[in-house]
């Protein structure tokens, strides 16, 4: 069936530097995706959006991009700090009713000081 | 603000043994509420979703079944416990025709 995929399950990088965590994604009809951030023991946090019709959409220190010709997704972290440790999921809704999503199966991302 | 309760944060039971788990949200009318199950070092599987009072949606044929009692309440049953039902349970919710969900604190349920 449908699904999406994360294609590292862990990324470490040093603080300051930049992250990219890579998303795949097999439902062409899928119209939004979500990137959630997950810390230990806790549930996911809502990071950020971006809909089918967009290429790129920034945020606080995070920028999502979107290439819908290979279905791919990457969540990028500019200055990674040792507080974005955690794994990060992508997400998509598939249409239809309760706006349910879908999650991919996670990346860890660990930030070496 | 809203706010999404859970409990109990963590629960060790029996295999054989009854569940319910609770949540409830706060600050919001008609939500729609998921209940979602986290293996270990896994991704987020939904389990059942809800749009309305009475309404539940099974996403996996298993041994749970999910109540909505209230509007803002969504409850988490089951009769008799499997050890493959240990996990991380996540109740979510989101605005009526709303994408983003918002996620509760979860429950650490171990069966033993």
């Amino acid at each position: 069936g449908e699904s999406v995929g994360l294609h590292l399950p862990t990324l470490s990088v040093q603080e300051g530097d930049n992250s990219i965590i890579n998303c795949a994604y097999s439902n062409s009809a899928s119209d939004y995706f979500i990137w959630y951030k997950q810390e230990s023991g806790k549930g996911p946090q809502f990071i950020i959006d971006i809909r089918s019709n967009m290429d790129k959409r920034q945020g606080q220190r995070v920028t999502v991009l979107l290439n819908k010709t290979v279905k791919h997704l990457s969540l990028q972290i500019a200055a990674t700090q040792p507080g974005d440790s955690a794994v990060y999921f992508c997400a998509e809704i598939l249409t239809g009713g309760g706006n349910k999503l879908t999650f991919g199966t996670g990346t860890q991302l660990k930030v070496e000081l | 603000s809203q706010t999404i309760h859970q409990w109990p944060a963590t629960l060790v039971q029996p295999v054989g043994s009854p569940l319910s788990l609770e949540c409830t949200v706060e600050g919001t009318s008609n939500p729609n509420l998921y209940w979602y199950r986290q293996a270990a070092g896994r991704g987020l599987q939904l389990l059942f979703y809800s749009v309305g009072i009475g309404q539940i949606s099974s996403e996996v044929p298993q041994n749970l079944s999910a109540s909505r009692p209230q509007d803002r309440q969504f409850i988490l049953s089951s009769k008799k416990l499997l050890l493959s039902d240990s996990g991380f349970y996540l109740c979510a919710w989101s605005f009526n025709r709303d994408r983003e969900q918002y996620f509760g604190p979860g429950t650490r349920l171990t069966v033993t």
